[in-house]
């Protein structure tokens, strides 16, 4: 059974388009996350949703948008695609409350291509 | 903010050998987190930690909060360990916690 799951894994777009990324955990995480991996292979924290709240926006721009239907899925909507959005995108969850020693369990990934 | 700082950005070592990865970082953390991407790209946890040591098989991973550092070792290293090692820094804000991410560590271990 796949913990954390997000389709598509490739997605490959023209510039100006708008896209969504779905991701869905089934480990009853109440805590959920969207990560950015960059060319140079950096991570870097985008979104962090609780019990459907949004926690964390760091500095991403209004082009993004997550959206949490529920706890156990936490879409990304990328309006008005450009080049530089071109990057791996990794979904996570863990749980907010428990002991700091808990982890969090990552997605496989999907990686966009903007055209 | 958070500066993370590992070493080494790139590491070659013999089937065999004993690896250190190095992980600094600027302020209070919560925990410490050491990843694992695999060429194919995917991320697994290794360790989650707040104080002292903690094993895993051939992996060994350490911390010192007082001089915030942390170091992930790897014991017999195998051909199989070759990833990129990443140390992130587990932080609480606003009600919920994040990571900030090093840069990595590319190891190769050679046959």
């Amino acid at each position: 059974d796949t913990a954390v799951s997000q389709t598509p894994k490739y997605l490959v777009t023209q510039m100006g388009n708008d896209k969504s990324i779905k991701c869905e955990q089934n480990l009853g995480h109440d805590t959920m996350y969207w990560y950015k991996q960059d060319s140079k292979k950096f991570l870097k924290i985008m979104f962090s949703y609780n019990n459907k709240e949004l926690i964390i926006n760091e500095t991403v721009p209004n082009r993004f948008s997550p959206k949490s239907p529920d706890k156990a899925h936490l879409n990304l909507h990328i309006n008005s695609l450009e080049l530089g959005d071109s990057a791996v995108y990794f979904c996570a969850s863990s749980w907010r409350d428990r002991a700091p020693q808990e982890t969090q369990y990552f997605g496989p990934g999907t990686r966009l291509l903007v055209l | 903010k958070n500066e993370v700082e590992q070493s080494p950005q790139n590491l070659t070592a013999q089937e065999g050998e004993f690896i250190t990865i190095n992980c600094s970082y600027s302020v209070g953390i919560s925990a410490l987190h050491w990843l694992q991407q695999h060429p194919g790209g995917g991320i697994v946890s290794l360790f989650m930690l707040s104080s002292g040591k903690k094993k895993h098989g051939r992996l060994i991973a350490t911390i010192n909060i007082q001089e915030k550092h942390s170091s992930l070792h790897i014991t017999a290293s195998h051909p199989r360990d070759s990833a990129v090692y990443i140390c992130a820094v587990k932080w609480w804000r606003g009600g919920a916690d994040g990571l900030t991410f090093g840069k990595g560590t590319h190891l190769i271990i050679q046959p």
